[in-house]
């Protein structure tokens, strides 16, 4: 089976300024999380959907981050306007979260570097 | 809220020697403790987890223990090889509201050395 994908792989944009990631994840799977890597750390949860609606968004920053899913499948998170803080890695992970498997499927990552 | 705590940051090992990472956890209702591998460039990979109600679980060279007493669980590599070498992080998960809540460690970076 495909994994998730995600695009870009690569962003580096000025302070300030908006960038938007996009995540396909799994076929099938209901559940979908947003984290953000920042180098030498764990992923840090940002926004975890259950189908189209948002389960847990305590940590997301809602006064720049932004984030939807659309028809309970594809993902994008946004951030308006980015800070130097920013500078992370941005991982989309998909779950089946049947109650059987709790494993989570990661895509590869967009590496944003805000200058 | 869940708080984990992973030692140690970095670990060299010799090729063939055993790895050890051990993690902490805070909240009780944790039921569910997955270990993954990040590889460079790579988003992390689950290699093993282990739920609340088993103490041991072993998949050929690799190993995880809980204890929920003393709310914490460890990953054991043995037989290390130079393909071992990545970012290891554990996680706690609990069941919150009809789904799982996760919290990563902070990461062990492992060398294996030829």
């Amino acid at each position: 089976e495909a994994g998730v994908a995600q695009s870009p792989r690569y962003k580096i944009i000025e302070k300030r300024q908006s960038v938007a990631f996009w995540c396909n994840p799994i076929s099938g799977h209901a559940t979908l999380y947003w984290y953000q890597q920042i180098l030498g750390q764990g992923p840090k949860l940002l926004i975890q959907f259950q189908n189209n609606g948002v389960v847990d968004d305590s940590q997301l920053p809602k006064d720049r981050f932004s984030a939807e899913r659309l028809k309970g499948v594809d993902s994008t998170l946004k951030i308006q306007p980015a800070k130097l803080e920013d500078s992370a890695v941005y991982l989309c992970a998909s779950s089946p979260q049947t109650g059987v498997s709790y494993e989570q499927y990661f895509g590869p990552g967009t590496r944003l570097t805000v200058t | 809220g869940e708080n984990v705590e992973q030692h140690p940051s970095t670990l060299s090992v010799q090729e063939g020697d055993s790895a050890v990472i051990k993690c902490t956890y805070s909240d009780s209702a944790s039921n569910y403790f997955p270990w993954y591998k990040q590889e460079l460039g790579k988003g992390p990979q689950l290699i093993i987890d282990i739920r609340s109600n088993v103490g041991e679980k072993k998949d050929q060279r690799i190993a995880v223990t809980l204890n929920k007493t003393a709310k914490h669980f460890s990953l054991h590599i043995t037989e290390t090889q130079p393909e071992d070498s990545a970012v290891y992080f554990c996680a706690a998960s609990r069941t919150s509201g009809g789904y799982q809540k996760v919290t990563f460690g902070t990461g062990t970076k492992l060398q294996v050395i030829p």
